[in-house]
């Protein structure tokens, strides 16, 4: 089983709609969370971190399932600049060289 | 602050050529990360840095080597070109807080073995 798992898709959603990604871990241990977005051809870039009490940027909603070992990333309102991977991110408190990155979900936004 | 800066770009290769790629990071990170993504495919981690002086390897490491001699520099060097080193190469750094980590990457070097 991969430490971090996600759908590849691609994903292709009109302007407007809601869509939502799944991503699930398998170190319990895990204590940080992000997700992360990187365009074509372009590096990773921070999107936002992941909280137990779920945390809200703009149009973008994430939670944490400690529980079942999954976090989740909502894109209400989709626009066509949302089209890219997203990238789960799943680091232990302590160890910096333990970030793993999850191979990342395709997202097209079409008009 | 210009963050982290790759060079070059981009480069063609012939089997058996070596090269190195630059990376540096003008944010004072006592972290430093390099990975390959192939296309299509996610990021696979070559070597890491934890400080100056210190180094380690990471999931793909073989046919690459690296250096730390300052907190500011970690190239990446590589000895015997071949076409399955044919990949987008970025190099990052981080800082630890209590919230975890973050890391900068920067813009990506595209290499070409032929």
């Amino acid at each position: 089983r991969k430490e971090v798992e996600q759908d590849p898709g691609p994903f292709n959603v009109p302007e407007g709609a809601t869509v939502a990604f799944n991503c699930t871990y398998s170190n319990s241990a895990s204590q940080s969370f992000f997700w992360y977005r990187q365009d074509c051809r372009k590096e990773p870039k921070l999107l936002m971190s992941v909280y137990s009490s779920g945390n809200e940027d703009g149009r973008f909603t994430a939670q944490l399932n400690r529980a079942s070992q999954y976090i989740s990333l909502l894109i209400r309102d989709s626009k066509l600049s949302d089209s890219a991977t997203y990238l789960c991110v799943v680091t232990p408190y302590t160890g910096g060289f333990k970030t793993i990155f999850g191979a990342g979900t395709r997202l097209f936004v079409k008009a | 602050n210009a963050g982290v800066t790759q060079t070059p770009k981009f480069r063609i290769l012939k089997i058996g050529q070596s090269m190195t790629l630059q990376c540096a990071q003008d944010m004072n990170h006592n972290y430093m990360y390099w990975y390959r993504q192939d296309p299509g495919m996610g990021l696979k981690l070559i070597y890491y840095s934890v400080g100056a002086g210190i180094t380690d390897k990471g999931e793909v490491p073989n046919g690459y080597n690296v250096s730390r001699s300052t907190t500011e520099d970690f190239p990446l060097r590589l000895e015997l070109a071949a076409p399955s080193q044919t990949s987008v190469y970025f190099c990052a750094s981080s800082y630890l807080t209590s919230g975890g980590e973050t890391q900068y990457f920067g813009p990506g070097t595209r290499l070409l073995v032929l």
